[in-house]
């Protein structure tokens, strides 16, 4: 079974400090995990992917994610945070077992103010 | 670059009127998705296909159908429209054996 828990449905920051979305999930294979991003009335977009490689995944627009086993985790980071980072950000786990089962966070909307 | 692209932005329809959602990708992909999108409750998948012809039920089902007569092209259709199908629509495709899902732009449906 699978499941994921994004830990805050609403993040706000200032711009300019650091920006920080909780993700942990539950996989009885081995995941594959994702972070997508969905601004105001649009579809959403990839922001980074980790597949087994290294730890830490480094994405688009200045995010990065690590992986981390022992805590379950796949938090999302962006040491300072820009206007247009104000959006809606979704969590995902994906795992092979005789065929994909792809499960989405609720998602976490970020605000950014000036 | 994928490109998904759905036939809606927005739409407007009558409880028990049959209402028809289309998507379409560029680039080959043999899986496809629909999605639909309420507040606080992520994406929860409906229906999705893996080759033409060829589809499979997702998490909530129920008051859909699909077809899927083309590679390139996946519809969703709502065949007697209720108010509690009022919701934003989402279309994605994937390569085979491939997690990575492209999306589309999204039809936000209102059922009066």
């Amino acid at each position: 079974a699978q499941s994921v828990t994004q830990l805050d449905s609403h993040v706000s920051v200032s711009e300019g400090t650091p920006v920080l979305l909780r993700c942990n999930y539950s996989s009885s294979y081995s995941p594959s995990l994702f972070w997508y991003v969905q601004h105001p009335n649009k579809g959403l977009q990839l922001l980074l992917k980790y597949t087994s490689a290294a730890t830490l995944v480094k994405g688009i627009n200045g995010f990065e994610a690590e992986f981390k086993k022992s805590e379950t985790s796949f938090h999302l980071t962006k040491p300072s945070a820009h206007m247009s980072d104000a959006a809606e950000y979704f969590c995902v786990v994906s795992a092979q077992a005789g065929g994909f089962k792809t499960i989405f966070g609720a998602g976490t909307r970020l605000f950014v103010k000036a | 670059d994928v490109k998904v692209t759905q036939s809606s932005r927005y739409l407007v329809k009558r409880t028990g009127e049959k209402v028809f959602l289309e998507c379409v990708q560029d680039m080959d992909h043999e899986n496809m998705f629909w999605y639909r999108q309420d507040p606080g409750l992520g994406l929860r998948l409906i229906y999705f296909s893996y080759d033409v012809k060829m589809k499979e039920k997702g998490d909530i089902p129920e008051g859909y159908s699909v077809s899927r007569e083309k590679k390139e092209r996946f519809s969703l259709i709502l065949e007697s429209a209720s108010t509690n199908q009022t919701s934003m629509y989402l279309c994605a495709s994937s390569l085979v054996n491939q997690e990575t899902q492209y999306f589309g732009p999204g039809t936000r449906l209102l059922v009066l």
